[in-house]
């Protein structure tokens, strides 16, 4: 248990759905991120908020927008997603963009 | 763009043998951390190391960071079962960005 919750932990849905991965922390950390990971690839990080700013947008198409209505909680928005996003998806926060990360259990993504 | 390099990529060993992972760069690293992660699940984090040449150890494992902050070395002696995982070393450079390895898939048989 790191203290970052993420739900669901399963997803199914097709390309014309609009879906939301949701992320908790009560870690008392200023920064939040959404990372991908997809098989034989690195981790990509997707986006970084820090004291709820977005910081960080990695070339990351729209059809994924992400939301940080406070320190706490983020969320990922899923529309018109394709095969190709299927991967997992993982929050991860720390005190600050420069300390170490803790990462929650991810959202496996499967899109049909 | 940072990039940084595990070895090897697969790894399966009987228990009790020891065993040394890899992590290395061309770049220089202010920090860099080790995760392990087991299937479907987020990568739990290990240890940082930030000093050149730091040694740490956790139990059986032993982490290792070079003198020119650019590698990184996890030596698990008499592995065990439970050490099975997705083992990831993680560089921090000059700004805020961790740079992540594919990393080494170890299997522990009994």
């Amino acid at each position: 248990e790191t203290g970052v919750t993420q739900t669901p932990r399963h997803l199914v849905m097709g390309m014309t759905n609009k879906k939301s991965l949701k992320c908790e922390q009560h870690l008392g950390h200023n920064a939040m991120y959404w990372y991908k990971q997809s098989a034989k690839k690195p981790l990509e990080l997707m986006f970084v908020y820090s004291l709820e700013e977005r910081v960080e947008n990695n070339s990351v198409p729209s059809r994924f927008s992400p939301e940080c209505p406070n320190s706490s909680h983020l969320f990922l928005h899923l529309h018109t997603l394709q095969p190709e996003d299927s991967a997992l998806y993982l929050c991860a926060s720390s005190l600050t963009m420069n300390t170490e990360a803790f990462f929650g259990q991810g959202t496996r993504l499967t899109v049909v | 763009t940072q990039l940084l390099e595990q070895s090897p990529q697969f790894l399966s060993i009987q228990e009790g043998e020891n065993l040394t992972v890899y992590c290395n760069s061309s770049s220089v690293f202010s920090s860099l951390q080790w995760y392990r992660q087991e299937p479907g699940e987020g990568p739990v984090l290990l240890v940082t190391v930030v000093t050149g040449g730091e040694v740490k150890k956790l139990k059986r494992l032993t982490f290792q960071f070079g003198d020119a902050r650019k590698d990184s070395s996890l030596h698990i002696t008499a592995a065990q079962p439970g050490d099975t995982g997705l083992y990831l070393c993680a560089g921090r450079g000059s700004n805020y960005k961790l740079t992540f390895g594919k990393g080494t898939l170890l299997t522990v048989n009994p």
